[in-house]
C-alpha cells in the first residue's frame, strides 16, 4: 500500500539554525499538507500546497517557514532560523485530486536546542 | 477564529464496551469531518470520515454522526479490544484546504 515517507525522523538543531524537512507524498497525489503536533497537543494545520502554490496557510505559518516541491516526488518545509517553541512533531499529509482524505507520513521530530 | 471542541479528554473502558467521543465545530461552512487514530511515535491514520450530506456513516465496529444543525459529530467503537486504544482526533475541513483538528482523546481498553 502506497504511504506518505519522512526524512529525517529526528533532528536536533541549535537555536538560530535553518532546517530542513523532507517528505515524499503518495506518488498520485496532488495535494500536499504540512502540520505540526507540539508534545502531547494537537494536530496543527500549516500550510496547503497545491500546483506548486500555497492554497492556505495558518498564522502560525509566518516568514520563517517556506515550503518547496523541488522535483516531482519531494515537499519540504525549511524553518529558516528556529526558534525553541518551534520543538514539535511536523507531519506531512498528502491527498488526490477531487477527494478530502488526507493521508500521514510518521512524521519528523524537531528538536531544538 | 475556526475551533473544534472534543470530548472527553480521557476513556477507559472494558474490553468488549463502546467508546463514544464527542465533537463540535465552530464553522457552519464545515463539509468534511474526519476521525484519525494515532498510535504512539507514529501519524494520525485515517479511520473513518463522513461529509456534511450525510447523517450517518458505519464501517465494521466504527461509526459517525453528523448533526449539522447542532454543529456535533461523534465517534462510536463498538466491541471495543485493547488494539483500540489509541489518541483520536476528530477534525474539520474548512474553507478549502484547512483542517482543524480536535484536542484528542486518549482512548484505553482495559482487557
Amino acid at each position: 500500500e502506497p504511504e506518505v515517507t519522512q526524512t529525517p525522523s529526528h533532528q536536533v538543531t541549535q537555536m538560530g539554525q535553518e532546517v530542513i524537512l523532507r517528505c515524499v507524498p503518495i506518488s498520485n497525489h496532488l495535494y500536499f499538507y504540512w502540520y505540526r503536533q507540539i508534545l502531547g497537543q494537537k494536530v496543527e494545520f500549516l500550510v496547503s500546497f497545491y500546483n506548486n502554490e500555497i492554497s492556505e496557510k495558518s498564522e502560525i505559518f509566518d516568514d520563517q517557514f517556506s515550503v518547496e516541491r523541488p522535483d516531482g516526488s519531494n515537499f519540504t518545509l525549511k524553518i529558516r532560523s528556529t526558534k525553541l517553541e518551534d520543538s514539535a512533531m511536523y507531519f506531512c499529509a498528502s491527498s488526490a485530486a477531487g477527494v478530502y482524505e488526507q493521508y500521514f507520513g510518521p512524521g519528523t521530530r524537531l528538536t531544538v536546542t | 477564529g475556526e475551533n473544534v471542541e472534543q470530548h472527553p479528554s480521557t476513556l477507559s473502558v472494558q474490553e468488549g464496551d463502546s467508546a463514544v467521543i464527542k465533537c463540535t465545530y465552530s464553522d457552519s461552512a464545515s463539509n468534511y469531518f474526519p476521525w484519525y487514530k494515532q498510535e504512539l511515535g507514529k501519524g494520525p491514520q485515517l479511520i473513518i470520515d463522513i461529509r456534511s450530506n450525510v447523517g450517518e456513516k458505519k464501517d465494521q465496529r466504527i461509526a459517525v454522526t453528523l448533526n449539522k444543525t447542532a454543529k456535533h459529530f461523534s465517534l462510536h467503537i463498538t466491541e471495543t479490544q485493547p488494539e483500540d486504544s489509541a489518541v483520536y482526533f476528530c477534525a474539520a475541513l474548512t474553507g478549502g484546504f484547512k483542517t482543524i483538528f480536535g484536542a484528542g482523546t486518549r482512548l484505553f481498553v482495559k482487557a
